[in-house]
């Protein structure tokens, strides 16, 4: 089972659609979670972090439970500037020297439409 | 905001010859330098962890005598690709953590090597 599992899609929706994306983690000590987006032939870019009581940046809204290892993240109103791959990245060490070791899911590939 | 860059962007090289791809934290000490890989439509791998001052930690199934990690100051990190193949050729990014009480890491802009 691989660490963090993504839908891979592709997802393809038009403009001012709501999308959900939606991962699974296999490491129950991860420690933090987080969303990153990343443009074709570019390095991915923190879009948010995921918190137990969920939270909320504008248009995207990520949700995080823990007992059932599960991450989402809601995107309202899609504008065409959000097509891009998302990342569900895990901080899976506990401490240590591998403190800050990120896994990343496969991500999840969007294109938002006319 | 913390910056990373890389270098090169991009390049091409013959097979059997070395790369080196150099990370510099501009605006920042960086503790920790991670590498990844991301081969295409696939996610970026950790192939090792960099702490300065020390040896680098490889991730398992990387080679370390084919990727050596030198990360001899707080603001740069080396990743030389020895003796390079096409099956090397690949995206590689690095990225850097600010220090041991964050897990932030920054992203580097990415290298894009091609072995013929």
């Amino acid at each position: 089972r691989k660490e963090v599992e993504q839908d891979p899609g592709p997802f393809n929706v038009p403009e001012g659609a709501t999308v959900a994306f939606n991962c699974t983690y296999s490491n129950s000590a991860s420690q933090s979670f987080f969303w990153y987006r990343q443009d074709c032939r570019k390095e991915p870019k923190l879009l948010m972090s995921v918190y137990s009581s969920g939270n909320e940046d504008g248009r995207f809204t990520a949700q995080l439970n823990r007992a059932s290892q599960y991450i989402s993240l809601l995107i309202r109103d899609s504008k065409l500037s959000d097509s891009a791959t998302y990342l569900c990245v895990v901080n899976s060490a506990a401490g240590g020297t591998s403190y800050g070791k990120l896994t990343f899911g496969q991500g999840t590939i969007l294109t938002v439409h006319p | 905001g913390a910056v990373v860059s890389q270098h090169p962007s991009w390049v091409i090289c013959k097979s059997g010859t070395s790369v080196k791809i150099e990370c510099r934290s501009l605006d920042f000490q960086a503790t920790t330098m991670f590498w990844y890989r991301q081969f295409p439509k696939q996610s970026l791998m950790l192939m090792a962890t960099s702490n300065e001052g020390s040896k680098a930690t490889y991730e398992q199934g990387v080679e370390k005598d084919k990727f050596l990690i030198n990360h001899a100051s707080l603001t740069l990190s080396t990743l030389t690709v020895t003796s390079a193949h096409p099956e090397d050729s690949s995206f590689y990014i690095c990225s850097a953590r600010r220090g041991s009480g964050t897990d932030t890491q920054y992203f580097g802009p990415g290298t894009r090597l091609t072995v013929l």
